[in-house]
């Protein structure tokens, strides 16, 4: 089945406490991207990449960190974490913008990941 | 800069009824996507709809339709014969080009509609 597998689901932690979500993608897809979900402000972009060792910032990239390591798999590091970053974090995968006429290239999201951090 | 509006927090619709959500974006690239996605009380976002900004006819995907008005720059979802199980948040989502032409298939989303479906 192709998906887009996030994990844990929900996280509760510390502040300061590095921790990492963990994203993986069976779909073969070159773009993947993280988006963060609050109250009132739809899905906002932290990071995305294009392809394997190619990254690049969102619109709210402070306090996160990527990797792109292999083309299946893009964590989302929280290096030391603030109560700020209490949200719900999305993982997406998509094909390249540009392949085939006409392509679509849509977004498959995670199940999400709840984060609180105390 | 690109945006995409909601203008509706929560709506109301009769079980069968069909319903509107509203969305307008902003642009000034000729070349975008649209799409709408589906947020379930579970949490998980579901793809339901997509219409490309040269494409002719409005996209239907089976009870969903979406009724694109390019020149007022509105691009509404339509969802007829309500179901229970549509009562969920709707996100209406733009795909930005990047500055310099380039793709970078980043969406704007807008900041949802609650729709309840009421028996």
């Amino acid at each position: 089945e192709a998906q887009v597998t996030q994990n844990p689901r929900y996280l509760i932690t510390v502040t300061g406490k590095k921790l990492t979500v963990t994203c993986s993608q069976n779909m073969n897809h070159e773009y993947m991207s993280w988006y963060r979900q609050d109250p009132g402000l739809g899905l906002r972009q932290i990071y995305y990449s294009m392809n394997v060792e190619v990254t690049d910032k969102g619109d709210v990239p402070e306090g996160y960190k990527v990797s792109r390591k292999e083309k299946r798999n893009f964590p989302l590091i929280l290096e030391s974490p603030s109560p700020n970053q209490t949200s719900l974090y999305f993982c997406a995968s998509s094909l390249r913008q540009g392949q085939g006429a006409k392509a679509k290239n849509i977004q498959y999201f995670g199940a999400g990941t709840r984060l609180s951090v105390l | 800069a690109q945006k995409i509006t909601q203008t509706q927090p929560g709506m109301f619709v009769q079980e069968k009824e069909a319903v509107t959500l509203d969305c307008t974006y902003d642009t000034s690239d000729p070349s975008y996507g649209l799409f709408w996605y589906k947020q379930p009380s579970s949490g998980e976002m579901i793809f339901l709809i997509y219409q490309g900004s040269y494409d002719q006819q409005n996209a239907t995907e089976g009870r969903y339709s979406l009724n694109f008005q390019k020149a007022r720059k509105s691009a509404n979802l339509v969802i007829s014969a309500s179901q229970l199980g549509d009562s969920a948040m709707y996100f209406c989502a733009m795909r930005e080009r990047s500055v310099d032409g380039g793709a970078t298939n980043k969406l704007i989303f807008g900041t949802g509609t609650l729709l309840a479906v009421q028996p």
